[in-house]
């Protein structure tokens, strides 16, 4: 595998399901993010972690709780969605001190709440 | 956060055909990058400026940074259909505008 990869590509879940999006990224990279990509909206920062550490959480709501356990693989947990939560879920990666360096992007997994 | 407005927000042009889309800000820019995400993929950096007046060429693309560094503009040339995408503009690499969609038909 190269670049940032992320599974699954497609995901549809009930609103009270749980679930979880992996991204993992084969660049040497330090910093790793979230994002979210909704129809007619300009793409939202979520996340931010750098030498696995959290450094910013832009006011995202609870039901999504992320994970970095390691610099090459993020998690984001899923849990009691709503149907305004669809959307294409986008993982990056860059190489610095978070928020610097090129980022490099994954191919996002498309997630559906029924 | 400042708004980043793009236009247009769709565009639909002929093969060989020139085009001119746009980034404006409601303040100034430390830093524009511009990326073409194509359909089921992420987006992919095209370039980054910095410098007001600034242009920069990458092969039938121009992009070109305002005076003022409020503004930008990707120019294509002779576009192919392999241009097709959503067009960002973005500003220090992490505030995006909802993009323009270009689709180019052979």
């Amino acid at each position: 595998e190269t670049g940032v990869t992320q599974t699954p590509r497609h995901l549809v879940m009930g609103m009270t399901n749980k679930k979880s999006l992996k991204c993992e990224q084969h660049l040497g990279h330090n910093a790793m993010y979230w994002y979210k990509q909704s129809a007619k909206k300009p793409l939202e920062l979520m996340f931010v972690y750098n030498f696995k550490e959290q450094t910013e959480n832009n006011s995202v709501p609870s039901r999504f709780s992320p994970e970095c356990p390691n610099s090459s693989h993020l998690f984001l947990h899923l849990h009691t969605l709503q149907p305004e939560d669809s959307a294409l879920y986008l993982c990056a990666s860059s190489q610095g001190t978070g928020r610097t360096g090129e980022q490099f992007f994954g191919p996002g997994t498309r997630l559906t709440v029924l | 956060t400042q708004l980043l407005e793009q236009s247009p927000q769709f565009l639909s042009i002929q093969e060989g055909e020139n085009l001119t889309v746009y980034c404006n800000s409601s303040s100034v820019f430390s830093s524009l990058q511009w990326y073409r995400q194509e359909p089921g993929e992420g987006p992919v950096l095209l370039v980054t400026v910095v410098t007001g007046g600034e242009v920069k060429k990458l092969k039938r693309l121009t992009f070109q940074f305002g005076d003022a560094r409020k503004d930008s503009s990707l120019h294509i040339t002779a576009a192919q259909p392999g241009d097709t995408g959503l067009y960002l503009c973005a500003e220090n690499q992490f505030y995006f505008g909802t993009g323009t969609s270009l689709t180019v038909i052979p």
